[in-house]
């Protein structure tokens, strides 16, 4: 099983929303991503958690919150989004250290749109 | 800091070859990957490079000079279905690996 899944995989929110995306993997990664990709731009990192641990926070505003309950799960909170925070959110997963290449596999996005 | 250019588009025709090139500026360099992306769909991997020289995986090859920063993708016998984005990313060890994204080349092939 090589696949990365995400939910929803269209989402639409308010400003006062409060809502959840999710990503899930059965792979035995250990390593886990949250991107923001906007149109015709590339993947830009948010968020790495090694070993359900958050490693890297890409100066991420507080209004998008990361959780890995498991080493399967991985979700990002959001809450008082912008409108600019429209996008596509990819989820993605890979070996951690030594154990492979450590390419990564990506889910199929949730597209966000905030009004 | 890092950069990673690539060329914003390109154009080729069925059946032949063509090479993307990434340029890149890193400290912490731990492997380059090429991803390929069509419009709407995540990315998908093609290759990685971490010491010089070509990896070839049939019809794509990706080669890696490091003391150049630099690094092609290259495509043979181009297929229409072979119209998507290109990514050129670089990893970097800043105590935790970081793997970032260039914008990417837009590859059209044409009949």
């Amino acid at each position: 099983d090589t696949e990365v899944t995400q939910t929803p995989k269209h989402l639409v929110m308010g400003m006062t929303n409060k809502k959840s995306l999710k990503c899930e993997q059965h792979m035995g990664h250990r390593a886990m991503y949250w991107y923001k990709q906007k149109a015709k731009k590339p993947p830009e990192l948010m968020f790495v958690y090694s070993y359900e641990k958050l490693s890297i926070n890409e100066s991420v505003p507080s209004r998008f919150s990361p959780e890995c309950p498991n080493s399967s799960l991985l979700n990002l909170h959001l809450h008082a989004l912008q409108p600019e925070d429209s996008a596509l959110y990819l989820c993605a997963s890979s070996q951690e250290g030594l154990a492979g290449v450590g390419e990564q596999y990506f889910g199929p996005g949730t597209r966000l749109t905030v009004t | 800091g890092q950069n990673i250019d690539q060329p914003t588009e390109m154009t080729a025709t069925e059946g032949a070859i063509v090479q993307i090139n990434c340029t890149y500026q890193t400290s912490g360099f731990n492997g380059l990957f090429w991803y390929q992306q069509h419009a709407g769909e995540a990315p998908t991997f093609l290759s990685y490079n971490v010491l010089d020289g070509l990896e070839e995986k049939g019809r794509f090859s990706s080669f890696l000079s490091r003391s150049k920063g630099y690094s092609y993708l290259l495509l043979k016998e181009l297929q229409m279905k072979d119209s998507a984005s290109y990514l050129c990313a670089v990893r970097r060890n800043t105590g935790g690996f970081k793997t970032i994204f260039g914008a990417g080349t837009r590859l059209f092939v044409k009949a």
